[in-house]
């Protein structure tokens, strides 16, 4: 299965600390993407990274990928109470439909 | 606010009944999805649409039956559901899903939480 796997499955951390959650894949991808879902809602994209970048920055996020390793990260710097959602990787593996496959997600809980 | 509506938010059904399930976008895409959601688990795909044809169903069992009746619109027909099929329904959308050049990322409605007494 090319189903990313999120590590923490869970993250409690104060307000103003930064966030790390890690995602881990199996086969070559053409693209990683991280959505965040906030509880009784549908999925929000946060940010694509092609096969061919190492990182990328939106806002407060930072996402880096390292092929070689088949892994990639997501930090939220200067967490807030509002970022308490959960978190999934999505990947579509190479030569395959580019259909994203989610990962099981890292739940974030940021306490004010 | 989301891109991509669904209608209705709540559904509570017995299991001899028919309801659907709909979807609306208006960005232009011409790729729609189903994902059923459990609690604390990653959506689960279940269809896919492209140009409005059925492009892949992920051996869904045939009490779910889709329908694209337009560019805009995407339904899933239920009928005699089961209990295991309470879930979050969402439906997504995304410019195309074929060509990599325009991979863009899916837009997420905020889904149809389904309960089946």
């Amino acid at each position: 299965s090319q189903q990313g796997e999120e590590d923490p499955q869970a993250l409690s951390i104060q307000e103003g600390e930064n966030a790390t959650m890690n995602c881990s894949y199996k086969t070559s991808i053409n693209n990683l993407q991280w959505y965040r879902q906030n509880s009784g809602r549908g999925l929000v994209h946060l940010i694509l990274i092609r096969s061919n970048e190492r990182e990328k920055h939106s806002g407060r996020l930072r996402v880096t990928l390292d092929t070689s390793k088949k892994s990639s990260s997501l930090l939220i710097t200067a967490s807030r109470a509002a970022d308490t959602a959960s978190y999934f990787c999505a990947t579509d593996a190479s030569g395959g439909s580019y259909i994203p496959t989610f990962g099981r997600g890292t739940s974030l809980i940021v306490h004010p | 606010d989301t891109e991509v509506t669904q209608t209705p938010k709540h559904l509570v059904m017995g299991m001899t009944n028919k309801k659907s399930l709909k979807c609306e976008q208006h960005m232009g895409h011409r790729a729609m999805y189903w994902y059923k959601q459990k609690a604390k688990k990653p959506p689960e795909l279940m269809f896919v649409y492209s140009y409005e044809k059925l492009s892949i169903n992920e051996s869904v069992p045939s009490r779910f039956s889709p329908e694209c009746p337009n560019s805009s619109l995407l339904n899933l027909h239920l009928h005699a559901l089961q209990p295991e099929d309470s879930a979050l329904y969402l439906c997504a959308s995304s410019q195309d899903f074929r060509d990599i050049s325009s991979n863009q990322p899916q837009h997420f409605g905020d889904g149809t939480r389904l309960s089946i007494l």
